[in-house]
């Protein structure tokens, strides 16, 4: 039972370039989390999708960031014409549809780094 | 507000020693919390969890304790190892994406000395 993927681990890209950032969650989960976090700091929440549709993009940047969770294959995090200030690690989390358990499962992140 | 660019506050402790992390959480309507563990380089990983019908409860050598008056949590570590160095986040469904994503703490860094 394969838990959160997340692709690529690192990812470095110069400034002006665009990032993507895959998570698959774990089997029989329909729900996805967005976080970001910057070195010494928690866990920002960025986003929340469940199948095709953003549920909530509160807490993410509205130029530059979008995400999506298709029908078919991961969520994707897109990141567009980056900047040093994007650099950090990103990671992706998801839930069971029910709700009753409210916990989050984790990937390993991607580390992005914009030269 | 945020805390920006400070570092985590450092727990040092001896191995064999109990270990307590505290936690002030900010949402009092908030009913569900739980601690994360994690490591250099990894994501977050499920440690224990309690709803606020309950003021405290075990696990495999970790406690958490809810204390909803004056918002705060605690873990407790018992008979705490080298491997158990790692940053510990509390972590609460407060008003983020419905109350279905999770309200993350600044963490804390857990150093056990061998």
């Amino acid at each position: 039972n394969a838990g959160v993927m997340q692709n690529p681990r690192h990812l470095v890209r110069r400034r002006g370039q665009e990032a993507r950032l895959r998570c698959s969650p774990m089997k029989g989960h329909s729900h996805v989390y967005w976080y970001r976090q910057l070195p010494e700091e928690g866990l920002k929440f960025m986003v929340y999708l469940q199948k095709e549709n953003i549920i909530d993009e509160s807490g993410m940047p509205k130029e530059r960031f979008s995400a999506e969770f298709p029908k078919e294959g991961p969520s994707i995090l897109r990141i567009q014409q980056v900047v040093r200030g994007d650099s950090a690690a990103y990671f992706c989390a998801s839930s069971p549809p029910t709700t009753g358990d409210e916990k989050l499962f984790f990937g390993s992140g991607t580390q992005l780094s914009v030269l | 507000g945020e805390s920006v660019g400070l570092h985590l506050p450092t727990l040092s402790v001896q191995e064999g020693d109990n270990s307590i992390i505290n936690c002030a959480y900010s949402n009092s309507a908030s009913d569900y919390f739980i601690w994360y563990k994690q490591e250099s380089g990894k994501g977050p990983q499920f440690i224990i969890d309690i709803r606020s019908n309950m003021d405290k409860r075990q696990g495999q050598r970790v406690t958490v304790l809810l204390n909803k008056t004056v918002k705060h949590l605690s873990l407790q570590i018992a008979a705490t190892q080298p491997g158990d160095s790692a940053v510990y986040f509390c972590a609460e469904n407060g008003e983020e994406a419905g109350r279905r994503a999770l309200t993350f703490g600044s963490g804390t860094r857990l150093q056990v000395q061998p």
